[in-house]
């Protein structure tokens, strides 16, 4: 199978921007998790998605918003964008929503430079 | 209480010596708690996991320890290889999040030829 799939993989946007990153989750899977890692903070939980409803929320601003479509792929938008975006996001798929089943599958992650 | 604490930060071994990485937590709710290894440029893959109900896990050189009365859990990588120079996070999860990763700080390890 293939794996996650993560597109751009690289992004530089302005300051004030908007942005959009996708993800194409493993086939099969049905629940998406997004994380953010900087150096500072690590690896931080934004939120997952599972059968196109938000399970869960990290403690992130709402201008981090995200979104999952009946194929499962999902995608993540921020907007107004402050230099501390930037980041490495990556998202992560895991096989079922159940709670018996908890492995998740990072994909290579979108790296977003705001300048 | 939702941290996890990891250490070291860093780490050097020398080849075919064994890697020690330890993690502590608070929150009782976590009920699962996997490890992942990450080189540069990737995402994170998962090397191993473990649930409460168990102590030990072993999967090829890597292995797990868990302390449920410690509230800690360690991974232990056995005969340890430059190829296993990444940075290494452990992870937990709160029961009824399914898949709410609360991650650590990361190690970075270095095994030396």
């Amino acid at each position: 199978k293939a794996g996650v799939t993560q597109t751009p993989r690289y992004l530089i946007k302005t300051r004030g921007q908007q942005v959009t990153l996708s993800c194409s989750p493993i086939s099969g899977h049905r629940s998406v998790s997004w994380y953010q890692q900087t150096p500072g903070q690590g690896l931080q939980f934004l939120f997952e998605y599972f059968s196109e409803t938000q399970r869960n929320k990290g403690n992130f601003p709402g201008r981090f918003s995200g979104r999952q479509f009946s194929n499962s792929r999902s995608e993540m938008n921020v907007s107004t964008l402050e230099l501390g975006d930037s980041a490495l996001y990556l998202c992560a798929s895991s096989p079922t929503g159940q709670t018996s089943s908890y492995e998740q599958y990072f994909g290579p992650g979108t790296r977003l430079t705001v300048t | 209480q939702q941290q996890v604490k990891q250490s070291p930060q860093s780490l050097i071994v020398q080849k075919g010596g064994i890697s020690i990485i330890n993690c502590a937590y608070e929150n009782t709710a976590f009920d699962y708690f996997p490890w992942y290894q990450q080189f540069p440029g990737k995402g994170p893959a998962l090397l191993i996991a473990i649930r409460p109900d168990v102590s030990e896990k072993k999967e090829g050189r890597f292995t797990i320890s868990f302390n449920k009365s410690a509230k800690q859990f360690s991974l232990h990588i056995m005969d340890s290889q430059p190829g296993d120079s990444a940075t290494y996070f452990c992870a937990a999860s709160v029961r009824g999040a399914t898949n709410k990763l609360i991650f650590g700080t990361g190690t970075l390890l270095a095994v030396q030829p």
